[in-house]
């Protein structure tokens, strides 16, 4: 079946960039997803992709789409410890169910 | 603001006993989702929901079923609960089948004795 592959933790110092790296193996796919959940609460959605952009810009996010490579990476900016969470990459093909990764959990230290 | 509330943030039961987790949304949303969020494995999907009186089996849905009577509430049953049945479980819900931007209640975490 179709997978979402992401690394499992990554630990940044605050005020570095965070990138988080996600490969996923659907080359249909039309939409990618950045979800965000912190400790003890359900996912919140960060921001999203449709697979004919290769940057979407939002504040201090920056996802990076390659389509060829199957390729989505986050870059966080500035990074706070209040961006500590995981980090779910997900994609979507029209009309089927989201498919999503094991998440990256971020941890930034002062 | 999208509101989608499960019945319990903690449940304890014990082996054997039947186990419903509700999930409401409040924004008229056609699509509705269930999950279980477990160490290492992130979440798998159990079963969906496009309309009502209408599931779709997910990735995992064995010892599961579910109910949607009414368009805003989605029901998970678990008709005898067994221990690996010990998880985190999301609800979800969408109003498009394309864009899909899913919002997340807060999630329950049910312990099975």
């Amino acid at each position: 079946g179709e997978d979402v592959e992401q690394s499992l933790f990554l630990s940044v110092r605050e005020g570095d960039s965070s990138v988080i790296n996600c490969t996923y193996t659907d080359s249909s796919s039309t939409y990618l997803y950045w979800y965000k959940q912190e400790p003890g609460a359900g996912l919140q959605l960060l921001t999203y992709i449709f697979s004919n952009m290769d940057m979407k810009q939002d504040q201090r996010l920056t996802v990076l789409l390659n389509k060829k490579d199957k390729h989505l990476s986050l870059r966080i900016a500035d990074t706070q410890t209040g961006d500590s969470a995981i980090y779910f990459c997900a994609s979507k093909e029209a009309g089927t169910a989201l498919i999503f990764g094991k998440g990256t959990t971020l941890s930034v230290s002062s | 603001d999208v509101k989608v509330t499960q019945s319990s943030r903690y449940l304890v039961k014990r082996t054997g006993e039947k186990v419903f987790l509700e999930c409401v949304q409040d924004m008229d949303h056609e699509n509705m989702f269930w999950y279980r969020q477990d160490p290492g494995l992130g979440l798998r999907l159990i079963y969906f929901s496009y309309d009502v009186k209408m599931k779709e089996k997910g990735d995992i849905p064995e010892g599961y079923s579910v109910s949607r009577e009414k368009k805003e509430r989605f029901s998970l049953i678990l008709e005898s609960a067994s221990t690996n049945q010990t998880s985190m479980y999301l609800c979800a819900s969408s109003n498009q089948r394309d864009l899909e931007t899913q919002y997340f209640g807060p999630g329950t975490r049910l312990l099975v004795l």
